[in-house]
């Protein structure tokens, strides 16, 4: 199986941040990688498929980026809405697997 | 406007068996190939388990292979998973998502509100 491998497990950030989060998968991948978003009590969201391609109605501050076994999703100005918990997911192979997480907290 | 629905979920006794269903309308459901994902508490996602969209074909993770199966009725725009053997660690909410088939695999671009389950004498 393929492990997924998120870093850091949690950053703390400030409104209008840069944020940077790592996925990285065990074995290459190309671009078959997705980014969720959950928020507590919620049902998660994708933010990004295909390593970069933002889905339909997410904001234009959100960007993927990486192929072959690293991969990152940055967020260019950190909003008070932002404040949750990003999941990579890679889709190559038949096993699906996901990151551990990432948790985005308010410094 | 897509809608995914799960239900089924409860309390269930460690070795015990329970069905959750999982209603989708607002899209063709028979187009699509559809998925399960649990979240245990305070956990993250795992992905569990897809079926393609004519049911041909089913996958699952190596936690529930052999215990869980996945099924749809597309006539009643439903999926299900029938989890048998159930453990304390299967405790988690249970997710269905639809899944969209793109160049570079598959996403999940919508998900239900999630149902609980519970495994606990």
């Amino acid at each position: 199986d393929i492990e997924m491998t998120q870093s850091p497990s949690s950053l703390s950030a400030s409104v209008g941040d840069r944020v940077t989060i790592t996925c990285r998968a065990s074995q290459t991948i190309s671009r078959y990688l997705n980014w969720y978003q959950q928020k507590p009590g919620k049902a998660p969201n994708l933010l990004i498929y295909a390593a970069s391609t933002l889905q339909s109605g997410v904001p234009s501050r959100f960007s993927g980026s990486g192929s072959g076994t690293d991969f990152t999703l940055t967020i260019s100005s950190l909003q008070p809405e932002d404040f949750a918990t990003y999941y990579c997911q890679q889709s190559f192979t038949a096993l699906r697997t996901f990151g551990q997480g990432t948790k985005v907290e308010m410094k | 406007q897509v809608h995914l629905v799960e239900s089924g979920g409860d309390l269930v006794r460690p070795g015990g068996s329970l069905r959750l269903s999982c209603e989708a309308s607002g899209f063709s459901f028979s187009d699509h190939y559809m998925s399960w994902v649990r979240q245990a508490p305070g956990k993250g996602l795992e992905w569990l388990s897809y079926i393609y969209s004519t049911g041909s074909y089913r996958n699952y993770a190596d936690s529930v292979k052999g215990r869980f199966t996945i099924s749809r009725d597309n006539a009643k725009n439903s999926l299900y998973l029938q989890m048998n053997s159930l453990r304390a660690e299967d405790t988690a909410v249970y997710y269905c998502a639809r899944a969209v088939s793109g160049e570079y695999g598959h996403y999940l671009d919508f998900w239900g509100h999630g149902t609980l389950v519970t495994v606990s004498s």
